[in-house]
């Protein structure tokens, strides 16, 4: 059964520190991995995604991440965060090779960025 | 603009009232899903289309009913509403099995 975790409810980083926000998979096959942001009172937004090539991906406002298929991982990472990132951020994780409409998101990681 | 509209975004009801949300994208996609957001628990999708008339449940499709008559529809039917559907509603929507838009989402307190 397809399953994500991620493993932290909260990250604090100070700004302009580096910051990582991790997830696990479990999917049979090829997965696709997605991440989405989430700010208040707002629906979730696309941030990067990993469907096949070279495990870095970049995405929106600086972040990135890498895909590591034998840790089964996809950890988001940005080198300097701003205030401006706090927010609530989601893992998912889709089947690559079947043809099904199913999504899987992590619980959510809450990312607080202080000043 | 691109988008995905939900309403109302947000409800109040009480048990056993039938309701409806109604999601509509304009951006002819195929793939359109329902998510419910609960604190802990991250997203976990209700049910999903893969195109008009095709319709397959997601991990939590009890109490809840779709149906997909027209591509760009997608509508949310709670046919006996109970106080443990109170949640935050999101329909979303994606060309094939690539990035979801998300609508704003709808605020659902059953009383």
């Amino acid at each position: 059964a397809q399953s994500v975790a991620q493993p932290e409810d909260q990250v604090k980083v100070a700004e302009g520190n580096p910051l990582t926000v991790k997830c696990t998979y479990s999917v049979s096959g090829n997965p696709y991995l997605f991440w989405y942001v989430q700010y208040p009172n707002r629906g979730l937004q696309f941030l990067l995604k990993y469907i096949t090539g070279d495990n870095l991906v970049k995405g929106s406002y600086g972040f990135e991440a890498e895909f590591n298929k034998s840790q089964t991982s996809f950890h988001l990472k940005k080198p300097s965060a701003l205030v401006s990132d706090s927010a609530l951020y989601f893992c998912a994780v889709r089947h690559g090779s079947s043809n099904t409409g199913k999504l899987i998101f992590g619980q959510g990681t809450t990312l607080q960025v202080k000043p | 603009e691109a988008q995905v509209t939900q309403n109302p975004r947000y409800l109040i009801t009480v048990t056993g009232k039938k309701l409806t949300v109604t999601c509509s994208q304009n951006m002819n996609h195929e793939y359109m899903s329902w998510y419910r957001q609960d604190p802990g628990l991250g997203l976990r999708q209700i049910y999903y289309s893969m195109n008009v008339e095709v319709t397959d449940k997601g991990d939590v499709p009890e109490g809840y009913k779709v149906s997909r008559k027209e591509k760009r529809n997608f509508p949310l039917i709670l046919e006996s509403p109970s106080p443990n559907q109170t949640s935050l509603y999101f329909c979303a929507s994606s060309p094939a099995r690539d990035i979801q838009y998300f609508g704003a989402g709808t605020r659902l307190s059953v009383l």
